[in-house]
């Protein structure tokens, strides 16, 4: 799989928006950007995903890049709940057959200050 | 609908003992994927089913760990004859068809204690 590389830490005031950075200059045409986030202790949660434009959900916002080098997850207002651990997965197509695993990287650890 | 469910979310086993991880998927789900987590360290690919039958395996160790999902019932993760190392968060995860162009759904795992 590709290769994400992402801040190790971020850190936002309660009610703010941030902006979680991932870069993935290796990206393929196929690839599709995934982003989970891991409360403490409990299991990964799907965020969103996308492919080549720019994406909106309940939850967040999905920029990417024109040259889809690099995107980024918007959390438009911070709470404390949405301190976790966020992930930027490329998931590929492999020789036309997608499948299942996802690869997690070390993530960015949000800190979400009161 | 019920989440991905996962039991026990506790299992605590002695050495040499086997430890059987259960995971029912979303109702519909018929892709399970098994993960497995460490004490401070990130998330590791294990294993990729489809009803009753292994897609991926590529992250098993190759002994003492197997996995199923037959077609009815939980998916089933064994490891047999449980070392310390063994210790982990194991988290299953569901999804409706094959990724990357859908959502993976996680259970809220099981914490394995080997004492």
């Amino acid at each position: 799989d590709a290769k994400t590389t992402q801040p190790n830490s971020m850190e936002s005031n309660e009610e703010e928006p941030v902006h979680l950075p991932c870069n993935h200059s290796t990206i393929s045409g196929t690839d599709y950007i995934h982003w989970y986030r891991q409360l403490p202790s409990q299991g990964p949660e799907y965020v969103i995903h996308g492919l080549t434009s720019n994406v909106n959900n309940r939850m967040a916002s999905l920029a990417i890049a024109e040259d889809r080098k690099s995107s980024t997850l918007i959390l438009h207002r911070a709470t404390l709940r949405d301190a976790a651990v966020y992930y930027c997965i490329l998931r590929v197509h492999a020789g036309g057959t997608s499948y299942g695993k996802l690869t997690f990287g070390q993530g960015t650890i949000l800190t979400v200050h009161p | 609908n019920a989440g991905v469910m996962q039991n026990p979310r506790h299992l605590v086993r002695r050495r040499g003992q086997e430890a059987r991880l259960r995971c029912s998927p979303m109702k519909g789900h018929s892709h399970v994927y098994w993960y497995r987590q460490l004490p401070e360290e990130g998330l590791k690919f294990m294993v990729y089913l489809q009803k009753e039958n292994i897609i991926d395996e590529s992250g098993m160790p190759k002994e003492r760990f197997s996995a199923e999902f037959p077609k009815e019932g939980p998916s089933i993760l064994r490891i047999q004859q449980v070392v310390r190392g063994d210790s982990a968060a194991y988290f299953c995860a569901s999804s409706p068809r094959q990724l990357p162009d859908t959502e993976a759904f996680f259970g809220q795992g099981t914490r394995l204690t080997v004492v």
